[in-house]
């Protein structure tokens, strides 16, 4: 079954810290693999793609397929990075691409 | 550049009606998601549009319903309301070409109560 795991619910570092949000993965091929943001009072946004191997925001994530994960790093955390992330899987059916999301976890970045 | 937008942004139903939600997607866009959030979850895909037919849907019954106009805007339908269609539903616009759909952008979602 295609699955998308976000173990912790909430995440609470102090400004400065480094941050690790969790993200394992089950899909049977291929994945393309996506971090979005949510900023309070502010809609869904891409974050970054695993495809792309970008830094966004001083964030990054590595696809691991031995481990089946794609954890979202930051080596030093900002107050402005308080959000709701998720992890999301995107499935493909022909040109059907579902997104597969996490339960999303919420980061409070402490002064 | 116009954004995803969404209307209503909240409405309140009684069970067994029937609402209908609207989307008009990012100019330039060609394919429509619409998704499910539940409290405390992540969105759950309902379906997805691409040049006015339905191309691919999630684990929804049939009385959740669709369209994509020639603008590319689309209407979320659903019918015989049950209490547990109570959620946020988010319309996500992207740009199909070849294999890659692109990124999603999001509005705003509307928050439908069903009493």
């Amino acid at each position: 079954a295609q699955r998308v795991t976000q173990p912790e619910k909430l995440l609470s570092v102090f400004k400065g810290a480094p941050v690790e949000l969790k993200c394992n993965y089950s899909y049977s091929g291929s994945p393309e693999l996506f971090w979005y943001v949510q900023y309070s009072r502010q809609r869904l946004q891409l974050l970054l793609r695993h495809i792309s191997r970008e830094s966004i925001k001083g964030f990054t994530a590595d696809l691991n397929k031995g481990e089946t994960s794609f954890h979202l790093k930051k080596p030093f955390a900002q107050e402005e990075d308080s959000a709701m992330y998720y992890c999301a899987l995107s499935s493909n059916a022909g040109n059907n691409r579902k997104l597969i999301w996490g339960l999303g976890t919420s980061l409070a970045v402490n002064p | 550049e116009t954004g995803v937008t969404q209307s209503p942004t909240h409405l309140i139903k009684t069970r067994g009606q029937q609402v209908t939600l609207r989307c008009s997607s990012q100019s330039g866009h060609n394919t429509v998601s619409w998704y499910q959030q539940a409290l405390g979850q992540g969105p759950q895909f309902i379906f997805q549009y691409y040049r006015e037919e339905e191309n691919g849907r999630g684990n929804f019954p049939p009385r959740f319903s669709g369209l994509q106009f020639p603008n590319y805007s689309s209407e979320l339908n659903v019918n015989a309301l049950e209490l547990d269609d109570s959620a946020l539903y988010l319309c996500a616009s992207s740009f199909y070409l070849g294999s890659d759909t692109g990124e999603l952008f999001f509005g705003e979602g509307s928050r439908l109560t069903v009493l």
